[in-house]
């Protein structure tokens, strides 16, 4: 089945301490997406990559990397997580950069920074 | 500025009455058109798409939506209203060249009524 899979699916964690979440495809997408959700604010964009090696920053990068070793995999790190990262992570993915190519979502990280 | 505006936070309608929602967009030029819905528990699934042509577009669930250019907008029509259908719909946008990058509103969250 064609999906982009998150984990972890749930995660709490405290001030400081670094967490990475994976995200993975199987579609041999070439663009990959991170997207924050927070109340009233819709889906915002941390980061996103067009290609093995390509990444560049969206709307939000502050406080996030991402890295891009292979085609499939896209994790971002939280190098040192601050509660204002609390939020729905999603990971998204499509075959191509151009507005005709439709995004696949991931089902969403909830992270908690206490 | 690019943006999406989804006037309607939250709306609440009864089991098999209509549906509209509002999508308003501001862009340089006609950008691609998109309408998600985001389940509890989910990630956003497509609901329809506009690229060209044919103003009224079909989606998945019964779903449709109608390209007014001159209102710049694209509303998401239902005739009628399912329980299953309780979830956040997400107007996005997408330019047709450029930067390619997505512009999703704020979301509105669909109650329903049985």
């Amino acid at each position: 089945e064609a999906q982009v899979t998150q984990n972890p699916r749930y995660l709490i964690t405290v001030t400081g301490k670094k967490l990475t979440v994976t995200c993975s495809q199987n579609m041999n997408h070439e663009y990959m997406s991170w997207y924050r959700q927070d109340p009233g604010l819709g889906l915002r964009q941390i980061y996103y990559s067009m290609n093995v090696e390509v990444t560049d920053k969206g709307d939000v990068p502050e406080g996030y990397k991402v890295s891009r070793k292979e085609k499939r995999n896209f994790p971002l790190i939280l190098e040192s997580p601050s509660p204002n990262q609390t939020s729905l992570y999603f990971c998204a993915s499509s075959l191509g950069l151009g507005g005709a190519n439709v995004l696949t979502f991931g089902a969403g990280s909830r992270l908690t920074v206490l | 500025a690019q943006s999406v505006t989804q006037p309607d936070i939250h709306i609440t309608v009864s089991e098999g009455a209509s549906l509209e929602l509002r999508c308003n967009y501001s862009y340089g030029a006609t950008p691609y058109l998109f309408w998600y819905v985001q389940s509890p528990g989910q990630g956003l699934q497509l609901l329809l798409k506009y690229f060209s042509g044919d103003t009224l577009v079909q989606g998945i669930k019964g779903f449709e939506a109608e390209f007014k250019r001159s209102q710049s907008s694209f509303n998401l029509r239902k005739p009628s209203v399912h329980w299953s259908d309780a979830a956040e719909y997400f107007c996005a946008v997408v330019g047709t060249s450029g930067t390619y990058k997505y512009i999703f509103g704020t979301g509105t969250r669909l109650k329903v009524l049985a």
